[in-house]
């Protein structure tokens, strides 16, 4: 299994607080990624990091920022919590690539249920 | 739009048995991987199996294969000898080359064994 671990693993917040999701990996690998997992919706990018200050978004990138000061840590910060962000985040990595972009399997981490009241 | 569509929100089998997941995607890209990922009820993303988009030959990885229809852009997983720990949600996933490595999910099969 990929080196990967995610913290925390659930949490509660309220409407309005910030919160931060870390996202550790071992493999030293490139990209990492985030995800968040609604029911009927699969899982949908939120954003990305292609090496350490470098990222990007995804498909539903609006109310979350991102930093990646190490190789090995990619946070995931929700300014205000909302509602509509209760969800299940993933974070994966991946390390090969061609004609620089990744095109190697992502490996995903365990998972962080977040719920916003 | 890069679309994948899991068309069977659940499926069921019968233990040893096969059963076929069905998945058809959209890209007007050249250069892609399509993938199976199984998630169990502790959450965890599992990687099944791995399809080159260049390559004709399916992917084959013990119990599991596909079923890769390039023109038709049709990506079924094929699970024999069904076992009680296949139980699980199965989502199929396109990656594209040329946009950062960004998979796009379907939206899962929920498959359960029977004894």
């Amino acid at each position: 299994d990929a080196g990967i671990t995610q913290s925390p693993r659930h949490k509660v917040t309220e409407t309005g607080t910030p919160v931060t999701l870390r996202c550790h990996q071992t493999e030293n690998h490139r990209y990492m990624y985030w995800y968040r997992q609604d029911p009927g919706h699969g899982l949908r990018l939120i954003h990305y990091s292609y090496g350490v200050k470098d990222t990007d978004k995804g498909e539903v990138s609006d109310g979350y920022s991102v930093s990646r000061s190490k190789t090995e840590d990619f946070l995931l910060t929700l300014e205000s919590a909302t509602s509509s962000q209760t969800s299940v985040y993933f974070c994966a990595i991946s390390e090969s690539e061609t004609s620089g972009v990744s095109s190697d399997t992502q490996y995903f981490g365990p998972g962080t249920r977040l719920t916003v009241l | 739009a890069q679309t994948v569509t899991q068309s069977q929100p659940e499926m069921s089998v019968q233990e040893a048995e096969t059963v076929t997941l069905s998945c058809t995607y959209d890209t007007s890209e050249s250069d892609y991987y399509l993938f199976w990922y199984k998630q169990p009820p502790s959450r965890q993303m599992i990687l099944v199996i791995r399809q080159e988009a260049y390559k004709q030959q399916n992917a084959t990885e013990n119990r599991f294969s596909v079923n890769f229809q390039k023109a038709a852009k049709s990506f079924s997983l094929k699970i024999s000898d069904s076992q009680l720990g296949d139980a699980a949600m199965y989502f199929c996933a396109l990656l594209l080359y040329n946009q950062g490595g960004k998979l796009i999910f379907g939206q899962g099969t929920e498959l359960s064994v029977k004894p």
